[in-house]
C-alpha cells in the first residue's frame, strides 16, 4: 500500500522568508497530490492540489512541485506571514486517484514576525 | 453550504461508558471518511464509506470501535466500551471530485 513521508516535522522561518515541506510516497501509480492546512482547533483545510500530469502548480504565494519520476512532491511558500503559521499535511491515495487518502505526518510551520 | 458537520465538538467520558460520535457530510458528496489524530499517530484512517457502503474498515483498531452510515447525510462512529487510549481528536472527511472537506472534528477525552 502507499506510504507518505514527510519532511521536516518543525520549520521555522522568519516573516517575509520562503518555507518548503517535502514528501515522498511509494506508490507509483499515485496520480493526485493534495496538500492541508491545519489551523488550532480546526480539522484540516485542501489549500493546494497537483495532479501527475503536470509537475507544478501555482496559486498566489504557494506551489506545488511534483517530480514522479522520484516520488516526491513539495509544497512551497514564498513572502511567509504569521497567518501562514499552522501544521501542513501533504496526502497521496492508496490505489491511484480514487483511493482513500494517506497523510504524511504533518509539519509545524512558526512564521516569526 | 454548511460544510462537515460533527458532533459533539468535545466529549469527555468515563472508562468503560459507550460514546458515539456524529456526522453529516456535505449533501452529495459521496463518500465519507473517519480519522482519528493524535500527537504520536497523526491522522490515521479508521474507516470510509461509499454510497453509505463500508468499502475498507481495516483502520478500525478493535471491535470496540464500529461505525453505520444509515443515510446519505448521517454516520455514526461509536466507541463501546472507551478507554483511556482512545482519547484523541476524531475528524469526520467528505469528498467529491473536488477533495476531501473535513469536519471540525470532535476532541474525545476518556478518563
Amino acid at each position: 500500500g502507499e506510504n507518505v513521508e514527510q519532511h521536516p516535522s518543525t520549520l521555522s522561518v522568519q516573516e517575509g522568508d520562503s518555507a518548503v515541506i517535502k514528501c515522498t510516497y511509494s506508490d507509483s501509480a499515485s496520480n493526485y497530490f493534495p496538500w492541508y492546512k491545519q489551523e488550532l482547533g480546526k480539522g484540516p483545510q485542501l489549500i493546494i492540489d497537483i495532479r501527475s500530469n503536470v509537475g507544478e502548480k501555482k496559486d498566489q504565494r504557494i506551489a506545488v512541485t511534483l517530480n514522479k519520476t522520484a516520488k516526491h512532491f513539495s509544497l512551497h511558500i514564498t513572502e511567509t506571514q504569521p497567518e501562514d503559521s499552522a501544521v501542513y499535511f501533504c496526502a497521496a491515495p492508496q490505489g491511484g486517484s480514487q483511493g482513500n487518502l494517506i497523510f504524511g505526518k504533518g509539519t509545524k510551520l512558526s512564521v516569526k514576525p | 453550504d454548511a460544510g462537515v458537520i460533527q458532533s459533539p465538538r468535545h466529549e469527555v467520558t468515563e472508562m468503560g461508558q459507550e460514546v458515539t460520535l456524529r456526522c453529516k457530510p456535505i449533501s452529495g458528496h459521496d463518500y465519507l471518511f473517519w480519522y482519528r489524530q493524535t500527537m504520536m499517530r497523526g491522522l490515521e484512517l479508521l474507516i470510509y464509506f461509499n454510497n453509505n457502503v463500508p468499502i475498507d474498515d481495516s483502520g478500525m483498531p478493535e471491535d470496540r470501535f464500529s461505525a453505520k452510515m444509515p443515510n446519505a447525510s448521517f454516520s455514526t462512529l461509536k466507541i463501546q466500551p472507551s478507554e483511556p487510549r482512545d482519547s484523541a481528536v476524531y475528524f469526520c472527511a467528505s469528498r467529491s471530485v473536488g477533495g476531501y472537506t473535513f469536519g471540525s472534528g470532535t476532541r474525545l477525552t476518556v478518563v
